[in-house]
């Protein structure tokens, strides 16, 4: 199975600010990476398919990039709604495998 | 507008079975691979499993492999999620997610406990 390492694991940043995230995967995955937003108490939503496609209607201060085994998820500006965790998918093989999440905390 | 409406939420004991359903809308359901994806609380995000749009291919996580079935009837536009031998570390949120998981539903909760 391909093991995803999503890093940090929790960061604290204020409104305004460019943050990163990161996710290492295991072993080549393609560009078959996700990544996902989640509020408390609500499912997940995609932000970003296949490493750098934007979702509809998700805000283009949102960006994905990477290749081989390392993605990653940046936010150049941040607003108060981007509070949230974060998670990253790999589609590329079976199973399908999540990073851990990062938590998004305002400092 | 793309929607998954999931039911089938409830509380069983350790050793039962118990099915989901994700009824779908807004879109060709009878195109889409669909998956199965589960949250313990205050955990993160499992997937378990995916059925190709026409049943020809299914794939699970280890962690549900023999216990588990999904299915699908595409003229109900329904998934469908077979649990048996349930365990206390199957209690999460069950959620349906569409394709390569860009729609997901609102997921119902599975409790395990004696």
């Amino acid at each position: 199975d391909i093991q995803m390492t999503q890093s940090p694991s929790f960061l604290s940043a204020s409104v305004g600010d460019r943050v990163t995230i990161n996710c290492k995967a295991s072993q080549n995955i393609n560009k078959y990476l996700n990544w996902y937003q989640q509020k408390l108490g609500e499912a997940p939503k995609r932000l970003i398919y296949n490493t750098n496609n934007l979702q509809t209607g998700i805000p283009s201060r949102f960006s994905g990039s990477g290749s081989g085994t390392d993605y990653t998820l940046t936010i150049s500006s941040l607003q108060p709604e981007d509070f949230a965790t974060y998670f990253c998918l790999q589609h590329n093989s079976f199973p399908y495998t999540f990073g851990a999440g990062t938590k998004l905390e305002l400092k | 507008e793309v929607q998954l409406v999931e039911s089938g939420e409830g509380l069983v004991q350790p050793g039962s079975s118990m099915k989901l359903s994700c009824v779908a809308s807004g879109f060709t359901f009878s195109n889409y691979g669909m998956n199965w994806i589960r949250q313990a609380p205050k955990k993160g995000l499992e997937w378990i499993a995916l059925i190709y749009y026409d049943s020809s291919s299914k794939y699970y996580a280890d962690s549900v492999k023999g216990r588990f079935t999904i299915s699908r009837d595409n003229s109900k536009n329904t998934l469908y999620l077979e649990m048996n031998s349930l365990r206390s570390e199957d209690t999460a949120m069950y959620y349906c997610a569409k394709g390569t998981t860009g729609y997901w539903g609102q997921g119902v909760m599975v409790t395990v406990s004696s």
